[in-house]
């Protein structure tokens, strides 16, 4: 079983800090998504990333970066924490194209900015 | 705006109704997906559709291509307790190839007791 695991569950912090969402996923995928997911939008798109140190922006990457050092590992920066990025963020991994392929999602992290 | 929306954006229903919700575009998609969040944990795929008329079903889930490929629908019959949860539809981002996949405004499935 594929397995997606993102490191915190639940996170709180303070306006203005520098906050890292970490992810890991042990099969090896080429593929790695980050999304936000909030109440009537949705999950929308990030950032992606379809190699190690290759990125592209999603659909909302104001305010984030991502870091992409190693396969298994995608990171989401949240360089100085606003409280409109208080959400549900959602880490995904897919190995090879949407037609034999689907998306594997991690638990989330819900991230409450104060 | 958003690409992809859903109705209802809620359903209130009893167990072992049978429930229909559906996803609309202005744009076309050639691949509609439906994904399914159980409380707590991300979202799973249940069925991918990749022409224009299909029809596929997956257990008590029936998911259909609408014709004009810019809407989807999908139909749970005799609903259960475990299919509660949120329902989203995706398809791939028009003009950006396979990779990346837009989410739909998801249907939340709540079941009265």
């Amino acid at each position: 079983d594929v397995k997606v695991t993102q490191s915190s569950r639940y996170l709180v912090k303070r306006t203005g800090e520098k906050v890292f969402l970490e992810c890991v996923q042990d099969m090896d995928h080429e593929n790695m998504f980050w999304y936000r997911q909030d109440p009537g939008l949705g999950l929308r798109l990030i950032y992606f990333s379809y190699d190690v140190k290759m990125k592209e922006k999603g659909d909302i990457p104001e305010g984030y970066s991502v870091s992409r050092e190693k396969k298994e590992r995608f990171s989401l920066i949240l360089e100085s924490a606003s409280t409109n990025q208080t959400s549900m963020y959602l880490c995904a991994s897919k190995g090879g194209s949407l037609y034999n392929s689907p998306l594997h999602f991690g638990n989330g992290t819900r991230l409450t900015v104060t | 705006g958003q690409l992809l929306n859903q109705s209802p954006q809620s359903m209130f229903i009893q167990e072992g109704e049978d429930v229909s919700m559906n996803c609309t575009s202005s744009s076309i998609f050639n691949t509609w997906l439906w994904y399914k969040q159980d409380p707590g944990e991300g979202p799973v795929l249940l069925i991918a559709l990749y022409k224009a008329g299909e029809l596929t079903s997956n257990g008590r889930l029936t998911a259909q291509f609408g014709i004009t490929r810019k809407d989807s629908f999908l139909n749970i019959s005799a609903s259960i307790p475990s299919d509660v949860g949120i329902y989203f539809c995706a398809g791939p981002t028009p003009n950006f190839g396979n990779e990346k996949l837009t989410f739909g405004t998801g249907t939340r499935l709540t079941i009265i007791p």
